[in-house]
């Protein structure tokens, strides 16, 4: 069983540009986040989706910014116009779909974004 | 919504001594409280949970107590070792969200 994959693993773009990241989560999960973390800092909660859904996108940026989990493929972070405060490390981690109580978060590799 | 907080930031400790990192949450609903390790340029990884019916879980050196009263939670690293050296999350999760503490860097010195 594969782990969360995240493509790509580095990604350079210039100013103004769009960035892609995408995520596919382990297999028989249904839950994907997406995380943003800068240099030496913490794991920043971004968007929390289902297949179709988006459950909790507070804490993504109004603008830019927007995420999709479709029903075939992986859930893609867009991230429209960059700027240089985009450069981060983006995590997708996925759960399975649980009933009650919560689950293990396993995470990807990360996509590192570096914006020039 | 829910607020972690998370102390210290940094920490070193001699090689064999204990570490210890405590988190605070605030939603009294929280009921899952994992604990992750992210190596240098690694992806987080989970190191140990515990559920809210249970206070204290230990895993070969590694321990977490939680005071659901007080609504705060630590890890508790004994005989440490260089490669525990990363930095350390903790998170509170109800339901399917999950609030990730601001990290601490463990430094584990020789």
């Amino acid at each position: 069983n594969a782990g969360v994959m995240q493509n790509p693993r580095h990604l350079v773009r210039r100013r103004g540009q769009e960035a892609r990241l995408r995520c596919s989560p382990m297999k028989g999960h249904s839950h994907v986040y997406w995380y943003r973390q800068l240099p030496e800092e913490g794991l920043k909660f971004m968007v929390y989706l289902q297949k179709e859904n988006i459950i909790d996108e507070s804490g993504m940026p109004k603008e830019r910014f927007s995420a999709e989990f479709p029903k075939e493929g992986p859930s893609i972070l867009r991230i429209q116009q960059v700027v240089r405060g985009d450069s981060a490390a983006y995590f997708c981690a996925s759960s399975p779909r649980r009933q009650s109580n919560t689950g293990e978060l396993f995470f990807g590799e990360g996509s590192r974004l570096t914006v020039l | 919504g829910e607020n972690v907080e998370q102390h210290p930031s940094t920490l070193s400790v001699q090689e064999g001594d204990s570490a210890v990192i405590k988190c605070t949450y605030s939603d009294s609903a929280s009921n899952y409280f994992p604990w992750y390790k992210q190596e240098l340029g690694k992806r987080p990884q989970l190191i140990i949970d515990i559920r809210s019916n249970v206070g204290e879980k230990k895993d070969q050196r590694i321990a977490v107590t939680l005071n659901k009263t007080a609504k705060h939670f630590s890890l508790h690293i004994t005989e440490t070792q260089p490669e525990d050296s990363a930095v350390y999350f903790c998170a509170a999760s109800k339901g399917n969200q999950f609030y990730f503490g601001t990290g601490t860097s463990l430094t584990v010195i020789p």
